[in-house]
């Protein structure tokens, strides 16, 4: 899974609890990204970041918040968990894009349950 | 509007026939056009990619994709399909600076 491991793999919680997942990859590579998986839905992208401290918005980022204090590690936080937020969370990283040609590769994701 | 759409959530096939996975995608500008495959319970693996050049891309596992401009596709093949490619399938375009994933293709080879 090309350098990215992801912390924890499952997880169960309950509803309004705060969860973070981490990410942490060994490839220095400088963007990072955050997607949820859902059936039918493909996978969808929560947050990404285009180097420590910068990050932007992905298309479902309500709910969710992030940090990158360093390049190896890409936070996801979930302020306060809700049963619509169940669901498997991919991390995955790219090297800076050159005309859009970046590849992602991804970590091996985390089940999350909120009960 | 969806950037990219995969027409069969399944599709069947004998070991040993050929394989196709659909995939039809809707950008402006010059597709940038990726597939990954999903095996249980892993994360996704990078296939190939359609950036420029030859329409015919080949990439891992005996996979190839045709690029068709015109038809806006780029649908992945394998000549010979092995009951180890039963897993699910995802094209990706590259929209806004960012991939944009179709929904997935679960594909089953029997034996």
């Amino acid at each position: 899974d090309a350098g990215i491991t992801q912390s924890p793999r499952h997880k169960v919680t309950e509803t309004g609890t705060p969860v973070t997942l981490r990410c942490h990859q060994t490839e220095n590579h400088r963007y990072m990204y955050w997607y949820r998986q859902d059936p039918g839905h493909g996978l969808r992208l929560i947050h990404y970041s285009y180097g420590v401290k910068d990050t932007d918005k992905g298309e479902v980022s309500d709910g969710y918040s992030v940090s990158r204090s360093k390049t190896e590690d890409f936070l996801l936080t979930l302020e306060s968990a809700t049963s619509s937020q169940t669901s498997v969370y991919f991390c995955a990283i790219s090297e800076s894009p050159s005309a859009g040609e970046e590849t992602q590769y991804f970590g091996p994701g985390t089940r999350l349950l909120v009960l | 509007a969806q950037s990219v759409a995969q027409p069969e959530d399944q599709v069947n096939v004998a070991e040993g026939n050929p394989l196709t996975v659909k995939c039809t995608y809707s950008v402006s500008g010059n597709p940038y056009l990726f597939w990954y495959v999903q095996y249980p319970n892993r994360g996704l693996q990078f296939l190939l990619k359609y950036i420029t050049g030859d329409n015919l891309v080949k990439g891992s596992y005996g996979f190839e994709a045709e690029f068709n401009k015109s038809q806006t596709s780029f649908h992945l093949k394998k000549p010979s399909a092995l009951v180890s490619d039963s897993a699910l399938y995802f094209c990706a375009v590259r929209d806004s600076g960012k991939l944009s994933f179709g929904a997935g293709t679960t594909v089953t080879v029997r034996a």
